[in-house]
Formats: C-alpha cells, structure tokens, sequence
C-alpha cells in the first residue's frame, strides 16, 4: 500500500525568505502523480503544484517549485519569496494511475507559519 | 465556471440524527470522490462515484455510511444515526474522467458537528 509521510509537523519562515517542506512517499508503481495542496484559515483545499513521475524536469509554479527525486521517493516543496498569505497547512499527496479511482493518498500535513 | 459546490458548509446534529451532506461537481465532471479530515488529520478518501455507479467505496465505515451519484441532481454523503466520532471535515472532489492527468478539484467542505 502507499504511504505518504510528512516529518515536519509545524515550520515557520520569515516573510520574504524561502522555506522547503519535506514529503516522502512510499509505492512500487513507476507511474504515478504527486501534488502538493493548501489549506489556508478558510479550510479550503487548494491545488498548489503537480509532478508527473515521467518527467524528470521539477514541476514549478511562480514561487514555487518540487525537488523530486524519484530514486530516492522524495517531493519536497520550496516556497521563495514567502508571503503572509502562504500562511497554511500543506499537505503532499500521491495519485496512482493504476488505482482505481481517484484515490489521492494524503500526509499528515505541515503547518507553515510566514512572519512578517 | 463555478468550482465544486458543497452545501451545507457548516451542519450541526444531535446524536442519532441523520446528517446529509450535498456536493455538485463543477461543469463537466462526471467523476466524484468524498474525502473525510478529522481535526488535526490530513484527508481520508471515503468514496468514488460515477453518475449512478459507486465505483470505489473502500474508506468508507461499514455502518450507518452511504454515498449516490443520482443520474440527476447532486452527490450526497449520508450518515445515518451520528455520532461525536463523526464530527468532522467532509470534503467533496471532482474531476473530468479518470485519465492520466486529470487533476481532482476539491469544494470548501462540509462541517458537521455532533453535539
């Protein structure tokens, strides 16, 4: 079965400066998808980035971007430039193309803290 | 285009009550997944459904937990006779097919609380 494992409960970063957020994953698949959401205060679920695990090339979205290392089953986030409405919980999730349905596979969630 | 539609956002039940909760996926989805966040959890995948077809129903309880996609009108979550255990985020998902790709849009959530 996959698992998805965030180590970093809680983080916190000075507005302006860059954080990176750990998730690692566990499966057997070679193909499959990998997500990062925000959950800001409002509770809501917000797509941030995708990674296809075809493609070698780091996903990146304005200021943020993945280092994913397929070997090593690692996809952390890097946020640059942090910003206060950054302030959320994040969660990384794996999607497998050979699971039926739309299983998403969630972390525990990293609570990210931007200070002004 | 409207995103994915929850209502109500916030529901409060006595225990033994029935709770429903509604979803409408946004235009052109036919695929819909339900999602359950405990407090200071990350999401747990309930169901997946298709227009009048329960196609994945592995996270869901055994008991007193019901899901449809009707041909017409929007999903609901059912849960039947409640209780404190069920007090939770419930998250509504949709996407357009189950293609390699296709990204899942997730609505703002229900609240239930059971009291």
């Amino acid at each position: 079965a996959q698992t998805v494992t965030q180590s970093q409960p809680e983080m916190s970063v000075q507005e302006a400066e860059t954080v990176t957020l750990s998730c690692t994953y566990d499966t057997s698949e070679n193909n499959y998808y990998l997500f990062w959401y925000k959950q800001p205060p409002s509770r809501q679920m917000i797509l941030v980035i995708r990674q296809e695990a075809y493609k070698q090339q780091n996903a990146t979205e304005n200021r943020f971007s993945v280092n994913f290392q397929k070997a090593a089953k690692s996809f952390s986030l890097k946020i640059s430039d942090s910003q206060l409405g950054d302030t959320a919980m994040y969660f990384c999730a794996f999607y497998s193309l050979y699971n039926q349905g739309g299983k998403l596979i969630f972390g525990q969630g990293t609570e990210l803290s931007v200070k002004p | 285009n409207a995103g994915v539609m929850q209502n109500p956002r916030h529901l409060v039940r006595r225990r033994g009550q029935e709770a429903r909760l509604r979803c409408s996926p946004m235009k052109g989805h036919s695929h819909v997944y339900w999602y359950r966040q405990l407090p200071e959890e990350g999401l747990k995948f309930m169901v997946y459904l298709q227009k009048e077809n329960i196609i994945d129903e592995s996270g869901m309880p055994k008991e007193r937990f019901s899901a449809e996609f009707p041909k017409e009108g929007p999903s609901i979550l059912r849960i039947q006779q409640v209780v404190r255990g069920d007090s939770a985020a419930y998250f509504c998902a949709s996407s357009p097919a189950l293609q390699a790709g296709n990204t899942i849009y997730f609505g703002e959530g229900s609240w239930l609380t059971v009291v």
